[in-house]
């Protein structure tokens, strides 16, 4: 069974100071892995995903993550936070096998200025 | 490209009455489509997974009668919720994906109340 876990509820960091969000996942088979970014009253939006290429992924606004097998990981990062990233953060994992995506409960991102 | 649009973004209606809320791919043609449920704070929850043409595979503990899903064209999904009732005030998230790609496609979200 696929599972996601995301440490941290609630993260707060300083404008211009490293954003760090962490994602563990439990999957039986090789997984495809997403983060997405939700603003107040809207949909889902892909920052970036890993479908076993490169493990180290680019996404948009600057963000990044990292595959680690070995750690079952695939930890957000961004190396400056900007007052625009205060959101909504799921990690998500499919089963190559199918379609159904499980998400993660979500890290809340404050910046503060 | 890859773009979901929901209709209406947001709805009130009165306890008893049945609600439908649209699903659209505009510009591509979606094989599956996904309804979830968020309440405030939480996470996405799968309620439905609907291909064109077939009936759709609800979630353990989603009440298909109450929940229906119609998925007529590979470029709309609809979800009617019946005889609506205030638990079921909820934002109602549509996703959609084609054919082996697994990245999901979501929509804007609508935002229903039930008084």
């Amino acid at each position: 069974a696929q599972s996601v876990t995301q440490l941290g509820s609630h993260v707060s960091v300083s404008e211009g100071a490293l954003v760090l969000l962490r994602c563990n996942y439990s999957s039986s088979v090789p997984p495809y892995l997403f983060w997405y970014v939700q603003y107040p009253n809207q949909g889902l939006q892909l920052l970036l995903k890993y479908t076993s290429a490169a493990t180290l992924v680019k996404g948009i606004n600057g963000f990044e993550a990292e595959f680690k097998k070995s750690e079952t990981s695939f930890h957000l990062t961004k190396p400056s936070a900007h007052m625009s990233d205060a959101a909504e953060y799921f990690c998500a994992v499919t089963h190559t096998g199918g379609f159904k995506t499980i998400f993660g409960a979500g890290t809340r991102l404050f910046v503060k200025a | 490209g890859a773009v979901v649009s929901q209709h209406p973004s947001w709805v009130i209606c009165k306890s008893g009455t049945s609600v439908k809320i649209e699903c659209r791919s505009l510009d591509f043609q979606a094989t599956t489509m996904f309804w979830y449920r968020q309440f405030p704070k939480q996470s996405l929850m799968l309620m439905a997974t609907s291909n064109e043409g077939s009936k759709a595979t609800y979630e353990q503990g989603v009440e298909k009668d109450k929940f229906l899903i119609n998925h007529a064209s590979l470029t709309l999904s609809t979800l009617t919720v019946t005889s609506a009732h205030p638990e079921d005030s909820s934002f109602y998230i549509c996703s959609a994906t084609s054919g082996t790609a697994y990245e999901q496609y979501f929509g804007p979200g609508t935002r229903l109340t039930v008084t």
